[in-house]
């Protein structure tokens, strides 16, 4: 079936170390996205790709990096700079970035501080 | 000031009514995109609607309609005849302008509405 896998659903980190979340997809959609969801809140962008090898920051990019040398994938590296990295982690794609696409969301990954 | 605005925290409503979840917007692009995602207690964000901003009829999705009412900024979404399963977040979400500016979804904090017996 079609989709976003992002792995692993659960992840700890201690301090001082990167972490990265993977996500992959197979909808052969163009452009791929990373969102930081806080309890209680909405989702805030922190990275998004329109095409392979390029990648622009969101609103809240700092002590984050990301690659885009696949179609079908762009992790997420959460560095040792994130003071405050424990949070919901959604990676979205989408076939385009016209207004009228909706994004598709993959399940999450729950980074937690050790 | 807030693009997107879902002043209510948490919803109620008896299974097979309908309820109403409101959201306001705020934008100075003629050209937008306005969408409703569920998210269940699993996390996973779910896509129910969209509506665009040049679209003269209100979009339907099955059990969800959106009141999309332009002058006054609001894209409410309506879901009839609720279902236990209709218990979730509930967030509206608005994307602007044309092409290679339109990647960002900007979210609302959401709804969190529950379906009783």
């Amino acid at each position: 079936d079609g989709g976003i896998t992002q792995s692993p659903k659960y992840l700890f980190r201690k301090e001082g170390q990167n972490v990265t979340l993977s996500c992959e997809q197979n909808l052969n959609h163009d452009a791929m996205y990373w969102y930081r969801q806080d309890p209680g809140q909405g989702l805030r962008l922190i990275y998004y790709s329109q095409i392979v090898n390029d990648f622009q920051k969101g609103d809240i990019a700092e002590g984050y990096s990301v690659s885009r040398e696949k179609k079908e994938s762009f992790p997420l590296t959460v560095t040792s700079a994130q003071k405050n990295p424990t949070a919901f982690y959604l990676c979205a794609s989408s076939q385009g970035v016209k207004s009228n696409q909706p994004q598709h969301f993959g399940d999450g990954t729950r980074l937690s501080i050790l | 000031a807030q693009k997107i605005t879902q002043t209510q925290p948490g919803m109620f409503v008896q299974e097979k009514e309908a309820v109403t979840l409101d959201c306001t917007y705020d934008t100075s692009d003629q050209s937008y995109g306005l969408f409703w995602y569920k998210q269940p207690s699993s996390g996973e964000m779910i896509f129910l609607i969209y509506q665009g901003s040049y679209d003269e009829q209100n979009a339907t999705e099955g059990r969800y309609s959106l009141n999309f009412q332009k002058a006054r900024k609001s894209a409410n979404l309506v879901i009839s005849a609720s279902q236990l399963g209709d218990s979730a977040m509930y967030f509206c979400a608005m994307r602007e302008g044309e092409t290679g500016t339109a990647s960002k979804l900007t979210f609302g904090t959401g709804t969190r509405l529950q379906v009783t017996l």
